[in-house]
């Protein structure tokens, strides 16, 4: 039982590059969240997908794009990587939208220079 | 001002001491709070859930709610090494359709042997 797993974990890119992070749960949850996480701003929702075949925009959606494509896989695409895209990605997986027990994979670290 | 605030530390304690961590909050409708524990280069775990106010305690762990304050205190007592890693206080409304988490920035605790 693995939990959640994200692949890559590290990645460096320039800017315009494009990349995609994958994200997979082995626990049958519903709903799947992706964050970012900057030194000072603690961790912002990007997008999240409530249930299979939905998805919505968090925080800060701007410049990324997620697609569910089944109920373990939620993956973030960067179409244009900036700078300010640099930062500490994380996934993460409830239950339900209702759960509050929201388990997070190890992160991917990711510089775009 | 941030709807939640955390201070960074580093809050550095001797082995056995009691360490009280906190969060402020200014959104009244918050209602779950949440503490998570992440290590350096891994993802946060949940430590500690509470619903509205009051008191919960696991093991060596309190969490404490003072929703009239809008504060809220994670308690570890008997504090070990392997305590220090960074403490993320993080809550969420009840409003329908509100999925949003909003995350403290972290505290960085080191408990010295």
């Amino acid at each position: 039982n693995a939990g959640v797993t994200q692949t890559p974990k590290f990645q460096v890119l320039k800017t315009g590059q494009s990349m995609t992070l994958q994200c997979a749960q082995d626990m049958n949850h519903n709903s799947m969240y992706w964050y970012r996480q900057d030194p000072g701003m603690g961790l912002r929702l990007i997008y999240y997908s409530a249930s299979e075949g939905t998805t919505d925009k968090g925080e800060v959606p701007n410049g990324y794009n997620v697609s569910r494509l089944n109920k373990r896989e939620f993956s973030l695409r960067l179409e244009s990587a900036a700078p300010s895209q640099t930062s500490v990605y994380f996934c993460a997986s409830s239950e339900s939208e209702a759960r509050d027990t929201q388990y997070f994979g190890p992160g991917t670290r990711l510089t775009v220079l | 001002q941030k709807e939640v605030e955390q201070d960074p530390g580093p809050l550095s304690v001797p082995e056995g001491a009691i360490v009280s961590l906190n969060c402020t909050y200014s959104n009244s409708a918050f209602q779950y709070f949440m503490w998570y524990r992440q290590y350096s280069r891994k993802g946060p775990e949940l430590l500690m859930y509470t619903y509205s106010s009051g008191n919960k305690e696991d093991g060596r762990f309190t969490a404490q709610v003072d929703k009239s304050s809008k504060y809220i205190s994670l308690f570890i007592r008997d504090s070990q090494p392997s305590d220090s890693a960074t403490y993320l206080c993080a809550m969420k409304s009840d409003a329908s359709g509100t999925y949003k988490y909003i995350f403290g920035t972290g505290t960085r605790l080191k408990v010295l042997a």
